[in-house]
């Protein structure tokens, strides 16, 4: 299989507090990880892909230094919301693509996290 | 600009019913096409992936056709259960060599005992 996770599932936090968001691939590794918003009612809007031991690239609109993301290993990408406000409050969802198998074949098949809902108060 | 629309926006059905929900997209060249369930305040699980020459995709009662000429598809349910309930989202990747999908609004779909 191929199983994201998330975590928390879930957090409150006050305002101008920072959060992170952890996602993990669990039995595979992940050279590129994604990270989505979704509003209520919504579709997923891509954040930022996340490549591990580079910087991520953000999508137009998304302030870099606000949605900070680390990705350290092939395993987990961290997204943190710094000095989140209430507007911050929404659904994050990750997910994570296969590296390349030995023979250098790529799979684009982006596997889901479970998301985590975030309420900043 | 690539788009992806769903329609209904959402569909209320009894239990044991069949119902089919459209995805229209724009994007160009096109890669595959997937249709997603994603169950309230879960992420998206894959149902079907097509490619430009397959025309239908089956998984269980889920049942997911392509026209690649009018750039429609199509997810069609049979015999709803109550746990059929969810958005189903259908995406598309294009062709140009980014892994980026692009997501279309999604259809809710209620299914009542």
């Amino acid at each position: 299989g191929a199983v994201v996770s998330q975590h928390p599932s879930w957090v409150i936090c006050k305002s101008g507090t920072s959060v992170k968001i952890e996602c993990r691939s669990l039995d595979f590794q992940a050279t590129t990880m994604f990270w989505y918003r979704q509003f209520p009612k919504q579709s997923l809007m891509l954040m930022a892909t996340s490549n591990e031991g580079s910087k991520a690239t953000y999508e137009q609109g998304v302030e870099k230094d606000k949605f900070l993301i680390n990705h350290a290993s092939l395993t987990l990408s961290t997204l943190t919301v710094t000095s989140a406000h209430p507007e911050d409050s929404s659904f994050y969802i990750c997910s994570a693509r296969k590296s390349r198998d030995r023979v250098g074949r790529a799979e684009e098949t982006q596997y889901f996290g479970p998301g985590t809902r975030l309420l900043v108060l | 600009k690539n788009q992806v629309e769903q329609s209904p926006q959402s569909l209320i059905i009894l239990e044991g019913k069949n119902c089919t929900l459209q995805c229209n997209y724009t994007v160009s060249p096109f890669s595959n096409l997937r249709w997603y369930k994603q169950d309230t305040g879960r992420g998206p699980v894959s149902l079907t992936i097509m490619t430009f020459s397959e025309n239908t995709k089956s998984n269980g009662r889920y049942t997911a056709t392509l026209d690649a000429d009018t750039k429609q598809s199509s997810l069609h349910i049979t015999a709803s259960q109550l746990s059929d309930s969810a958005s189903y989202i259908c995406v598309v990747r294009g062709a140009s060599g980014t892994y980026k999908y692009i997501f279309g609004t999604g259809t809710r779909l209620k299914v009542l005992a």
